[in-house]
């Protein structure tokens, strides 16, 4: 069984601290997804990463795929209010086939402060 | 372009009553998946359709299924509901090729089982 750990669950900060979520797993995904959840809302795709190795910055957020592609993280600099939301990371678990299962990580929500 | 719609937002239904929810993926997108998500599992993934044929499926009992229609449209049912099926349903588009797995997410149905 795929599975995709997250950490930390919950974090709580003030407006203007960096954080770093990670996503891990035992298994090689051809690709991981970072969404942004918020409630009520489905999620929304921030980023794909498809190379070990790969960094990826989109304005204040980084994201990496780790070299063996079991593993990311995400790299929020001086955060504010409007990035609170539920962070999910997602494998696609069919290496190379043509489904488009995706495993999700058990999730991280990030509070915000102002 | 109009994003993933799904209908309705809300049901309230009882123990077992069955119940079905519908999804109308992006506008050309063939692959429609469904995902059940609750505080407790996370987000997990219940099947994919692609040309109205199941693709993948999950690890749900078989009183969870689905279908897909000539447009791409898809339903998902739920017969003799338990009150562990409430959760929030979660549709998603894919456009399939190249980018087989980045998937576009509807705001999701709210299934309260009483």
């Amino acid at each position: 069984t795929q599975l995709l750990e997250q950490s930390p669950q919950f974090l709580s900060i003030q407006e203007g601290e960096n954080l770093t979520v990670y996503c891990n797993s035992s298994s090689v995904f051809s690709s991981l997804q970072w969404y942004r959840q918020e409630p009520g809302e489905g999620p929304v795709l921030l980023v794909t990463v498809v190379t070990g190795g790969e960094v990826k910055k989109l304005k204040r957020l980084t994201f990496q795929f780790g070299d063996a592609r079991k593993d990311s993280s995400l790299h929020i600099t001086a955060a504010q209010p409007g990035d609170t939301g539920l962070y999910l990371c997602a494998g696609a678990a069919n290496y190379g086939g043509a489904t488009n299962k995706l495993i999700f990580g058990t999730g991280t929500l990030l509070a915000v402060q102002p | 372009k109009a994003g993933v719609t799904q209908t309705p937002r809300y049901l309230i239904k009882t123990r077992g009553q069955q119940v079905t929810l519908s999804c109308s993926p992006i506008s050309g997108h063939r692959s429609v998946s469904w995902y059940q998500q609750t505080p407790g599992q996370g987000l997990q993934f219940l099947f994919e359709y692609f040309s109205e044929t199941q693709r993948n499926k999950g690890n749900f009992p078989g009183r969870f299924s689905g279908r897909q229609f000539s447009n791409s449209r898809s339903e998902m049912n739920v017969s003799t509901l338990e009150l562990g099926d409430s959760a929030l349903y979660l549709c998603a588009s894919s456009p399939g090729g190249a980018a087989k797995n980045i998937q576009y997410f509807g705001a999701g149905t709210r299934l309260s089982v009483l």
